[in-house]
């Protein structure tokens, strides 16, 4: 099985800019859960979609967004960049949809690394 | 609230020792718990997991972990470490949030290893 994909792996842009970031999880999975992971805050649960629909939320703006298609993957857009969002965003999927331990088991890809200048 | 504490921040073992990584947990049922590695720019890699039963869990790469319910706590060890093992640890939670299974996520414990 193929593992989860993420593109672009690296991006560099400006201030203000907007940026999209693509996820495809593993095949099956409904789950797509997006961080941000930087050397001063470690990691940080940005949103969870599932089955198209957004389940749970974290504590970032509203200039932090995200979607799902009916095929699972997913996008995340960051309006108006700021130099404090320049971080490694991980994409995770998962089963979800149940209660056991199963669904909860994420599996991550290699992250985009974005730089703003 | 859900929570997880590593304790440690940062870690130096000289290759060969034995290591331990220390996680507490708050959760108030029975939790599902995961220890994840990442290397440098890289994704984070499921190294094993606990559901319920054998309390001792066994992972990839030679790491095992063991559940106490009563220390809420799930340590991952491994008997003798290699330099290849310099990474950061993250243990986490899985809980159920409004509805929605979501991880909580320790700090994260950084591994160096001494040659």
């Amino acid at each position: 099985k193929a593992g989860v994909t993420q593109t672009p792996r690296y991006l560099i842009k400006t201030r203000g800019q907007q940026v999209t970031l693509s996820c495809s999880p593993i095949s099956g999975h409904r789950s797509v859960s997006w961080y941000q992971q930087t050397p001063g805050q470690g990691l940080q649960f940005l949103f969870e979609y599932f089955s198209e629909t957004q389940r749970n939320k974290g504590n970032f703006p509203g200039r932090f967004s995200g979607r799902q298609f009916s095929n699972s993957r997913s996008e995340m857009n960051v309006s108006t960049l700021e130099l404090g969002d320049s971080a490694l965003y991980l994409c995770a999927s998962s089963l979800g949809g149940l209660t056991s331990g199963t669904s909860y088991e994420q599996y991550f890809g290699p992250g985009t690394r974005l730089t703003v200048t | 609230a859900q929570s997880v504490t590593q304790p440690d921040i940062h870690i130096t073992v000289s290759e060969g020792a034995s290591l331990e990584l220390r996680c507490n947990y708050s959760y108030g049922a029975t939790p599902y718990l995961f220890w994840y590695v990442q290397s440098p720019g890289q994704g984070l890699q499921l190294l094993l997991k606990y559901f319920s039963g054998d309390t001792l869990v066994q992972g990839i790469k030679g790491f095992e972990a063991e559940f106490k319910r009563s220390q809420s706590s799930f340590n991952l060890r491994k008997p003798s470490v290699h330099w290849s093992d310099a990474a950061e640890y993250f243990c986490a939670v899985g809980a159920l949030l409004r509805g929605a299974q979501k991880l909580v996520f320790g700090q994260g414990t950084r591994l160096t290893i001494n040659p």
